[in-house]
Order: C-alpha cells, then structure tokens, then sequence
C-alpha cells in the first residue's frame, strides 16, 4: 500500500535551515508528485509547494520562494524538504502527500490523496 | 489568491443524527473542464489530514457512504447521513483551482 513515511522532529535556532525527508512507497513515484503542506499550533493546514516525481519540476507558493527547496531522489524515491532562514513562525508540523500535481491537460491540480505522518519542526532561541 | 470560508466553524453533533458543513469559494471553482476543483479532507485527533472527497463529489478510496460531498461553482456542502463517534475532528475544503491551493477555516465536528 501506499506510504509516506517522514523524518524525525526538529529543533532550530532562528537563522538555521532545516531539512526533512519523506520516503515514498507502495506505488509507481513517476506517476505523481508530492506536496508540502504546514500547519502551525491550533491552525489550518497551508501549503507549501509541490515537485513532480517524474521530472523534479518544483512549484512554490510565491510566499516561500527564495527560502524554499523541493527536492527528489529518484533512486531511493525520497522528497526532501529544505527551508532556510528559519523565524519563530516556521514552526509548524510539517507534512509531505502524495499529489498528481496536474490535471489530464496538464495544468496545475492539487489531490492529496495519502500523507505522511508528519514531522514537528520548532525554532525557538 | 482564492478565499475558502466554511460555516459552521463548530458542530456538536448527536451520533446517528445527521451533519452538515458549508464551504464557500470566493471564486468559482468550476474548471472549463466541467469538474470542480474542490476537495474535503478530515484531520481526526491527534493524526494527518486523509481526503474524503475530490472534484467536489468524488469520495475518496475508503470513505464509508455515510458521507456525501455536493455543490458546484462557490458553493460546496459535505453530509453525515448517520453521524458516528469515529466521524469527529476537523474537516476542512480545499480548492486548487488556482495556485497556490488554499484551505479554509476548518470545522470543528464533536460529539455532543
């Protein structure tokens, strides 16, 4: 079956990057992408961006960009996560799911079908 | 960026009585494609957020048929026909019709 399976928690100072994996199994990692979705203490999910497995195409919310790096390895069929210049409002629990990421016609189509089980990320000095 | 509010934001809920949550759009989610790009996802206590329903109406592999998502355009609705103790968390919509996709408030669903 389907399973992401996501690394440890994090504590980071302010300034320091972070970087969290999401290895993937249980179904064909060319076939979809896999989106990054936060949420904070006591709030609604946000997301992040998406990388297609097929190709390591990444797509980023415009808010994220210049700090927020997608990555794929095909070989281990992992996805990590990288945010850098980490602030006190970082903190969050971080979650990686499976996304086809497009639509039949090939524009942008969010379905978060399986996710991890998601990983706490907290900067505090 | 598209707004997604819901209402109720709390419901007390009766088990075996039925529930109903409201998702609205500030845009219309209705692709040219004739789908609507708007799914629903519950966050049970203390777990990850699962999808319920995609393209609107679509239920997800697994959900039991106790639970209905209807609506076009802005307006969305899921239903509990007979609601369960297993039924409580937060449920929340989602559309990605444009990017990035957004969720909405979310709703709180417990057992009275």
């Amino acid at each position: 079956q389907v399973h992401l399976l996501q690394s440890g928690p994090e504590v980071k100072k302010p300034g320091a990057s972070v970087k969290v994996s999401c290895k993937t199994s249980g179904y064909n990692f060319g076939n979809y992408g896999v989106s990054w979705v936060r949420q904070a203490p006591g709030e609604g999910p946000v997301w992040m961006g998406w990388i297609s497995g097929k190709n390591g195409t990444p797509r980023y919310a415009q808010n994220l960009e210049g700090r927020l790096t997608l990555t794929t390895d095909t070989s281990t069929t992992t996805v990590y996560m990288e945010l850098r210049s980490l602030r006190s409002d970082d903190t969050a629990v971080y979650y990686c799911a499976r996304d086809v990421g497009v639509d039949g016609s090939g524009s942008p189509y969010n379905q978060l079908d399986n996710w991890g089980q998601g990983t706490l990320v907290t900067v505090s000095s | 960026e598209i707004v997604m509010t819901q209402s109720p934001l709390s419901l007390p809920v009766t088990p075996g009585e039925p529930a109903s949550i409201s998702c609205r759009s500030s845009q219309s989610l209705l692709h040219s494609n004739g789908h609507n790009y708007m799914d629903w996802y519950l966050q049970k206590p203390g777990q990850s957020p699962q999808l319920l329903f995609y393209l609107g109406s679509l239920r997800a592999s697994g959900v039991p048929d106790r639970f209905s998502g209807s609506g076009s355009g802005t307006d969305f609705t899921l239903k509990i026909s007979r609601v369960e103790a297993e039924d409580v968390g937060v449920y929340y919509c989602m559309q990605s019709l444009q990017s990035p996709p957004t969720f909405g408030p979310g709703t709180r669903v417990d057992i009275k």
